[in-house]
């Protein structure tokens, strides 16, 4: 129980395209998504909190124009870098709980490059 | 302001060779200290979960504690397959649900 998947697992984009990221709960319905960002050899930054159906609560220093994030449903949250740059580059992995439960489970992962 | 520091932060041992892992912590009100696994470009794996001091909680060769300061993660007897970065985080009262992670402890265990 308690599966979360990323997709894409990689992709590789030119500077200045957007990107798209899926998270997905699989066997529970998710009332919270996180989204992190992790460089190399460094922890998890936690970049956003969405709630289903709400806007999504981003970190100070997180900019919300650039990093699109809908969580529509309660087993779907997107992540959109929009206008990527080589600086966005990075590690990104979503989490997702439910109601009443602290537990995160996380992703995968998803690799972003972008050229 | 919540904070998680981990010590050491890399640890190299020899298969069966028993140590731990540190994580000491401060934050306004405990919900919730969570230990992962985390193997290179994965996501972090749930480990534990410790909700108040004097908790433990055991996964086969792991062993997880917690007191009002710090949380031990013990590994007994380690085996190469246990070679990954533990990441131990906390959930306070304030920012429901967030996490605040420490910057993980590197373990390689050698045959």
């Amino acid at each position: 129980g308690a599966v979360v998947s990323q997709h894409p697992s990689w992709v590789i984009c030119k500077s200045g395209t957007s990107v798209k990221i899926e998270c997905r709960s699989l066997d529970f319905q998710a009332t919270t998504m996180f989204w992190y960002r992790q460089f190399p050899k460094q922890s998890l930054m936690l970049m956003a909190t969405s709630n289903e159906g709400s806007k999504a609560t981003y970190e100070q220093g997180v900019e919300k124009d650039k990093f699109l994030i809908n969580h529509a449903s309660l087993t779907l949250s997107t992540l959109t870098v929009t206008s990527a740059h080589p600086e966005d580059s990075s590690f990104y992995i979503c989490s997702a709980t439910t109601s009443g439960r602290e537990t995160q489970y996380f992703g995968p992962g998803t690799r972003l490059l972008v050229l | 302001e919540d904070q998680v520091t981990q010590s050491p932060e890399a640890l190299r041992l020899q298969e069966g060779e028993s140590s731990s892992l540190n994580c000491s912590y401060t934050v306004s009100g405990l919900r919730g200290l969570f230990w992962y696994r985390q193997d290179p470009g994965k996501g972090p794996e749930f480990l534990f979960t410790l909700y108040s001091a004097g908790e433990e909680k055991e996964k086969e060769r792991l062993k997880a504690t917690l007191t009002k300061k710090e949380s031990f993660l013990h590994i007994t007897a380690p085996k190469p397959e246990d070679s990954a970065t533990y990441l131990c985080a906390v959930q306070g009262t304030v920012g429901y649900n967030k996490l605040i992670f420490g910057a993980g402890t590197r373990l390689a265990v050698h045959p």
